[in-house]
């Protein structure tokens, strides 16, 4: 099983929708995850942790579930602007220098 | 803001010539990475460096080499380039190792022919 795993879509959604991507895992001792968006022929940048209790910054929700081992991040009200790809970061199983999946694509269309 | 600075966007070079890729961050940080991206494979850790003269190999090094001989710089040598490292290159710094507060230079786009 691969140490991260993202559907790398691309997610078509229409304006206003509300989309949801998860990334599993496979190091169940895994303390620390993150989410980075990162625009067509742009750097990643970081967008939110997460956190056991999960995180909310305005219309992103990012959650944390242990027992199947992902993490979602959620996207509601969704803006021509969020269209990117959106990377899990997972500490891996054998170093601390965590692991970013492969990505995400999200397409939002008015 | 942190700002990591690579010195080219883009570099074409002839296959077997070295090819230097330079970082520079502005915030002290300790800790240094470089990475290539291609599609459909993500990000791939090539070489990471946690203090001056200190580094590690990541997942690809083969090929590669790195040197930090000053704690703002952060140096990528492909001794001998070759057409398969035709790629995306990415740098950044970092304060902790632990994935969250990771800066990204702009990239260097490389393509060896």
């Amino acid at each position: 099983r691969k140490e991260v795993e993202q559907d790398p879509g691309p997610f078509n959604v229409p304006e206003g929708a509300t989309v949801a991507f998860n990334c599993t895992y496979s190091n169940s001792a895994s303390q620390s995850f993150f989410w980075y968006r990162q625009d067509c022929r742009k750097e990643p940048k970081l967008l939110m942790s997460v956190y056991s209790s999960g995180n909310e910054d305005g219309r992103f929700t990012a959650q944390l579930n242990r027992a199947s081992q992902y993490i979602s991040l959620l996207i509601r009200d969704s803006k021509l602007s969020d269209s990117a790809t959106y990377l899990c970061v997972v500490p891996s199983g054998g170093s601390y220098i965590p692991t970013f999946g492969r990505g995400t694509s999200l397409i939002v269309h008015p | 803001d942190v700002k990591v600075t690579q010195s080219s966007r883009y570099l074409v070079k002839r296959t077997g010539e070295k090819v230097f890729l330079e970082c520079v961050q502005d915030m002290d940080h300790e800790n240094m990475f470089w990475y290539r991206q291609d599609p459909g494979l993500g990000l791939r850790l090539i070489y990471f460096s946690y203090d001056v003269k200190m580094k590690e190999k990541g997942d690809i090094p083969e090929g590669y080499s790195v040197s930090r001989e000053k704690k703002e710089r952060f140096s990528l040598i492909l001794e001998s380039a070759s057409t398969n490292q035709t790629s995306m290159y990415l740098c950044a710094s970092s304060l902790t190792t632990g994935g969250g507060g990771y800066t990204f230079g702009s990239g260097t786009r490389l393509t060896v022919v």
